[in-house]
């Protein structure tokens, strides 16, 4: 089955430090990776996204992320975390072949506390 | 930019009353999406559409409908509300079929079923 795993629950990192949320997926092929970010009471925003190239990819807001495609992995990263960064981050794939599909996780809280 | 925009914010409505949620888009986008948000489940697809009048069931269209009668806006029906459906509903767009295209969320419906 095609599933998306955010491991933690919730991230809590100090302002300043880098921080890491983590996404691994099962998802057949070569899929479209994204991340979303959700403050309270709010729809998700787009953060950045993978589609084919380098590793490393870089979106909004400073946020990067790296793709491992033998790890199938797509961690979200920053060097410099601030308190405004505090929010609900969400992984998603979509499948290339069953193009309307979108599979998020479960999300992750990141805590960053001053 | 793209903007999707949902009729209510919040909505607080009585077990057996029918409910419609709307939601519109203004990008001429083919694809929209209805999902409903529940802590520590993601995001759950409940009915999609890829163009006027069509419409595919998600994972959990029990107990929901939807209609697309013009090609921006999307209406997700209860149709007689039960408290297992108090919960966050968003709506989500995409440009066209295929391709690596990321969802476009509206700010969500925040739904209490009474």
């Amino acid at each position: 089955a095609q599933s998306v795993a955010q491991p933690e629950d919730q991230v809590n990192v100090a302002e300043g430090n880098p921080l890491t949320v983590k996404c691994t997926y099962s998802v057949s092929g070569n899929p479209y990776l994204f991340w979303y970010v959700q403050y309270p009471n709010r729809g998700l925003q787009f953060l950045l996204k993978y589609i084919t190239g380098d590793n490393l990819v870089k979106g909004s807001y400073g946020f990067e992320a790296e793709f491992n495609k033998s790890q199938t992995s797509f961690h979200l990263k920053k060097p410099s975390a601030l308190v405004s960064d505090s929010a609900l981050y969400f992984c998603a794939v979509r499948d290339r072949d069953n193009f309307n599909k979108f599979y998020f996780g479960s999300g992750t809280k990141l805590n960053v506390k001053p | 930019d793209v903007k999707v925009t949902q009729s209510s914010r919040y909505l607080v409505k009585r077990t057996g009353e029918k409910v419609f949620l709307e939601c519109v888009q203004d990008m001429d986008h083919e694809n929209m999406f209805w999902y409903r948000q529940d802590p520590g489940l993601g995001l759950r697809l409940i009915y999609f559409s890829y163009d006027v009048k069509m419409k595919e069931k998600g994972d959990i269209p029990e107990g929901y409908s939807v209609s697309r009668e013009k090609k921006e806006r999307f209406s997700l029906i209860l149709e007689s509300a039960s408290t297992n459906q108090t919960s966050m509903y968003l709506c989500a767009s995409t440009p066209q079929t295929g391709g690596p295209y990321e969802q476009y969320f509206g700010p969500g419906t925040r739904l209490t079923v009474t």
